[in-house]
């Protein structure tokens, strides 16, 4: 089984709101990233967590925050947004997070930010 | 500049027939990756390619990976309206010591495929 699930599937929101995304895999993997991809663009790596530990931020703004909780949970929280943060949110996990780990990806947040 | 360009950025075929997408980069690769995506949709994994002159398949899918590990073709044989979506390729561009993979993805290609 290499699935990775999303919630929520759509999300609408103010610029004032407060959400979260959150992502979940019971694969035993212990990376899992967040990626975000705008219309006609491939997916652009936001966050790498390894052994439940933030490895990687690609200089993301700070309205984007992530948690790890647990190896198998991967939260994203959101917090004024802006419109042109609207994208679909995809979130990975992988059983390392060496080059030849695949990541096994779930079925994205499209988030609308109004 | 990109730094993993993909070719054709679309493509319309007609059921049947065979088509070939290419990745190609100006740095050595380590650890290629194809995926493949229905709009709006979570990317799927279809293959890893790792090793120069490496060929794997899959069902009616191909994917090669040069001797010099800069450039990747996908091949489909006899295409069917499910083989239609976006193809991605993606690859670890950066040799590191200690882990941390990270993936940058090519420019992709739109598939079309038309009875």
């Amino acid at each position: 089984d290499t699935e990775v699930t999303q919630t929520p599937k759509h999300l609408v929101m103010g610029m004032t709101n407060k959400k979260s995304l959150k992502c979940e895999q019971h694969m035993g993997h212990r990376a899992m990233y967040w990626y975000k991809q705008k219309a006609k663009k491939p997916p652009e790596l936001m966050f790498v967590y390894s052994y439940e530990k933030l490895s990687i931020n690609e200089s993301v703004p700070s309205r984007f925050s992530p948690e790890c909780p647990n190896s198998s949970l991967l939260n994203l929280h959101l917090h004024a947004l802006q419109p042109e943060d609207s994208a679909l949110y995809l979130c990975a996990s992988s059983r390392g997070s060496t080059s030849t780990d695949t990541q096994y990806f779930g079925p994205g947040t499209r988030l609308t930010v109004l | 500049s990109q730094e993993l360009e993909q070719s054709p950025q679309s493509l319309i075929v007609q059921e049947g027939k065979n088509l070939t997408i290419n990745c190609t980069s100006s740095k050595t690769l380590y650890g290629l990756y194809w995926y493949k995506q229905k709009y709006g949709e979570g990317l799927i994994f279809l293959m890893m390619l790792q090793k120069g002159g490496e060929e794997k398949s899959h069902e009616k899918i191909t994917a090669k990976l040069d001797e010099k590990k800069q450039q990747s073709s996908l091949h489909i044989t006899a295409s069917q309206p499910s083989h239609a979506g976006i193809y991605l390729c993606g690859a670890d561009m950066y040799k590191r010591l200690l882990g941390n993979e990270k993936l940058t993805f090519g420019t992709g290609t739109r598939l079309t495929i038309i009875p």
